[in-house]
């Protein structure tokens, strides 16, 4: 299958600061990159969609000047968590779909636990 | 709206054995991808397995099988010759044909092996 990364793994920041989380498609070109947020012990929220070179299409309820998303190439996105706080701490995963070997698929990244105090 | 239904929330089974989770989903599309997913303790999601809808073939991978039924819009996952590796978070999924399109998620079925 295709690989993601996604970096860093683990994060720890103060509150007030941003944090910007790197997700890169290794082997493919991503035409459309998912974020998500995962709760403990449940499943995967979808937080936007953003596809290259377009504004990321976000969820109801994401603050969109609260995670920044850049999409700016097919192998490259990056969720800002600005101002972060405590409730903001959690599980990100990114995934990314696209071209041949990805195509209706999707493909995660490793995650990034962030944790704000 | 797709919605997806997970309704074990946690399974058990023996090592070497074999288990079923179930899922069910709902959709008035006729074209669509179902999807199991796996989250080890790791919290990587790794694909087990896909299925198209337009295909009546049941997908198989390894020890890993699907029963596709479309009609009854049911599709559990069996897991032949279960291996301690095989533990963890298991989610079905759908998506629509589109480009670029979501992923829908079930809350998933938390599966334990027994040693």
């Amino acid at each position: 299958g295709a690989v993601v990364s996604q970096h860093p793994s683990r994060v720890i920041c103060k509150s007030g600061t941003s944090v910007k989380i790197e997700c890169r498609s290794l082997d493919f070109q991503a035409t459309t990159m998912f974020w998500y947020r995962q709760f403990p012990k449940q499943s995967l929220m979808l937080m936007a969609t953003s596809n290259e070179g377009s504004k990321a299409t976000y969820e109801q309820g994401v603050e969109k000047d609260k995670f920044l998303i850049n999409h700016a190439s097919l192998t490259l996105s990056t969720l800002t968590v600005t101002s972060a706080h405590p409730e903001d701490s959690s599980f990100y995963i990114c995934s990314a779909s696209g071209g041949l070997v990805a195509k209706n698929i999707q493909y995660f990244g490793a995650g990034t636990r962030l944790s704000v105090l | 709206a797709q919605t997806v239904t997970q309704s074990q929330p946690e399974m058990s089974v023996q090592e070497a054995e074999t288990v079923t989770l179930s899922c069910t989903y709902d959709t008035s599309e006729s074209d669509y991808y179902l999807f199991w997913y796996k989250q080890p303790p790791s919290r990587q999601m790794i694909l087990v397995i896909r299925q198209e809808a337009y295909k009546q073939q049941n997908a198989t991978e390894n020890r890993f099988s699907v029963n596709f039924q479309k009609a009854a819009k049911s599709f559990s996952l069996k897991i032949s010759d279960s291996q301690l590796g095989d533990a963890a978070m298991y989610f079905c999924a759908y998506r629509s044909p589109g480009v670029g399109d979501k992923i829908i998620f079930g809350k998933g079925t938390r599966l334990h092996i027994l040693p």
